[in-house]
């Protein structure tokens, strides 16, 4: 089955700063990547997705990157905000299978 | 994007108690539902895949007898946890598929937090 790693575990950055987060991926035949964005208490939110005929996606101070060669993909968030400080969470799915896989998380603190 | 929503929002039981958890898709059919669990600070651990109309699919590890699982439409699922123990305290979410784009996207119900007594 697919596995899905994430780094790093924790990430901590000055307001203004940006912030990556990298994963990694087993199956090469999953096409759908999805990044949630989790609140203490709250359920997991998608604030963006990439499919695999795209290399990079863009969306205000947030962006993706698809390396399906290497089988990792990125987010990028730039000028940072306390208000992203939140739990992230990368997964992947192949389009024909039925369930994602997530990565173990990361941690933003966005200090001000 | 699609609403998904979960009730109760969080419930206390005693050990050895039932507590049923549903999950219902607001504005959109669901054929197939997902159950996770998540621990603190942990990621999401899928438990099992509810299908409308048929049995469930459980995750490898995830007792089915004690995990009960019901799709009996098209907008709700139930989960039943029997016979609750202290160790079955946690956060479960619920989440439900729909097809946008040729792309099955999944959005997660708000969580209920389960602490056994």
């Amino acid at each position: 089955g697919e596995n899905v790693e994430q780094h790093p575990s924790t990430l901590s950055v000055q307001e203004g700063d940006s912030a990556v987060i990298k994963c990694t991926y087993s199956d090469s035949a999953s096409n759908y990547f999805p990044w949630y964005k989790q609140e203490l208490g709250k359920r997991p939110q998608l604030i963006i997705d990439i499919r695999s005929n795209v290399g990079e996606k863009k969306d205000q101070r947030i962006a993706v990157t698809l390396n399906k060669t290497a089988k990792h993909f990125s987010l990028h968030i730039t000028e940072t905000q306390p208000e992203d400080s939140a739990v992230y969470f990368c997964a992947a799915i192949k389009a024909a299978g039925n369930k994602l896989t997530f990565g173990g998380g990361t941690r933003v603190l966005v200090k001000p | 994007g699609a609403v998904v929503s979960q009730h109760p929002s969080w419930v206390i039981c005693k050990s050895g108690t039932s507590v049923k958890i549903e999950c219902r898709s607001l504005d959109f059919q669901a054929t197939t539902m997902f159950w996770y669990r998540q621990f603190p600070k942990q990621s999401l651990m899928l438990m099992a895949t509810s299908n409308e109309g048929s049995k469930a699919t459980y995750e490898q590890g995830v007792e089915k007898d004690k995990f009960l699982i019901n799709h009996a439409s098209l907008t709700l699922s139930t989960l039943t946890v029997t016979s609750a123990h202290p160790e079955d305290s946690s956060f479960y979410i619920c989440s439900a598929r729909e097809l946008a784009g040729g792309v099955y996207e999944q959005y997660f119900g708000p969580g209920t937090r389960l602490t056994v007594t």
